[in-house]
């Protein structure tokens, strides 16, 4: 999976509890990303971060939050105002190649009890 | 609106058949089309990326073709395997100067029987 890893592979949360994501690359990307994955539905953006201590939201930010303090870790927080979280998350990276191709972790799949 | 639609949603072929998977698109400006692969429960991985001047690249037994002016991109399987099974996803994307947003489409569930 390109040397990004994500953990847990699969979540188990209660209503009103908040999770955290871990996201780890080390491929020495700048821009790290979260994404996502209902069946049926395109990727969606969460958040994106091109660099150290910064970070942007998405297409769906609301519920969610995220930090950047390394280069090579991006958690994404479920928190619970996020009001359908049941999900596949997926983390991606980019090094800045021509193409700006992005590199995707394995995922990790979240559901609400 | 920037969309990419695919087509079918779903396909199931024998194993050894060839397969062609659809992907047209309205986003713009344009800067290069990906397919990505994912099998079930796993993230995505590239298979192939173009730009507007190249309609044509090959990874193995994928081929994927790009008609910048329709818009239009297909992805071709050949003598498909048990292993093709899986989802492919079409992705486009806006260029350095908008950020490299990325749209993506729901993807085409392909399933190869023995």
């Amino acid at each position: 999976d390109g040397g990004i890893t994500q953990s847990p592979k699969y979540l188990f949360r209660k209503e009103g509890q908040n999770v955290t994501l871990s996201c780890e690359q080390n491929l020495n990307h700048d821009a790290m990303y979260w994404y996502r994955q209902d069946p049926g539905q395109g990727l969606r953006l969460i958040y994106y971060s091109q660099i150290v201590n910064d970070f942007q939201k998405g297409d769906i930010a609301e519920g969610y939050s995220v930090s950047r303090e390394k280069k090579e870790s991006f958690p994404l927080t479920v928190t619970s105002a996020q009001k359908n979280p049941t999900a596949f998350y997926l983390c991606a990276s980019t090094g800045g190649s021509s193409y700006n191709e992005q590199f995707f972790g394995p995922g990790t799949r979240l559901t609400v009890l | 609106k920037n969309q990419v639609e695919q087509s079918p949603q779903s396909l199931i072929i024998l194993e050894g058949k060839n397969c062609t998977l659809q992907c047209n698109y309205t986003v713009s400006p344009f800067s290069n089309l990906r397919w990505y692969k994912q099998d079930t429960g796993r993230g995505p991985v590239s298979l192939t990326i173009m730009t507007f001047s190249e309609n044509t690249k090959s990874n193995g037994r994928y081929t994927a073709t790009l008609d910048a002016d329709t818009k239009q991109s297909s992805l071709h399987i050949t003598a498909s395997q048990l292993s093709d099974s899986a989802s492919y996803i079409c992705v486009v994307s806006a260029g350095r100067e908008y950020g490299n947003k990325l749209v993506f489409g729901a993807g085409t569930i392909l399933r190869v029987k023995s």
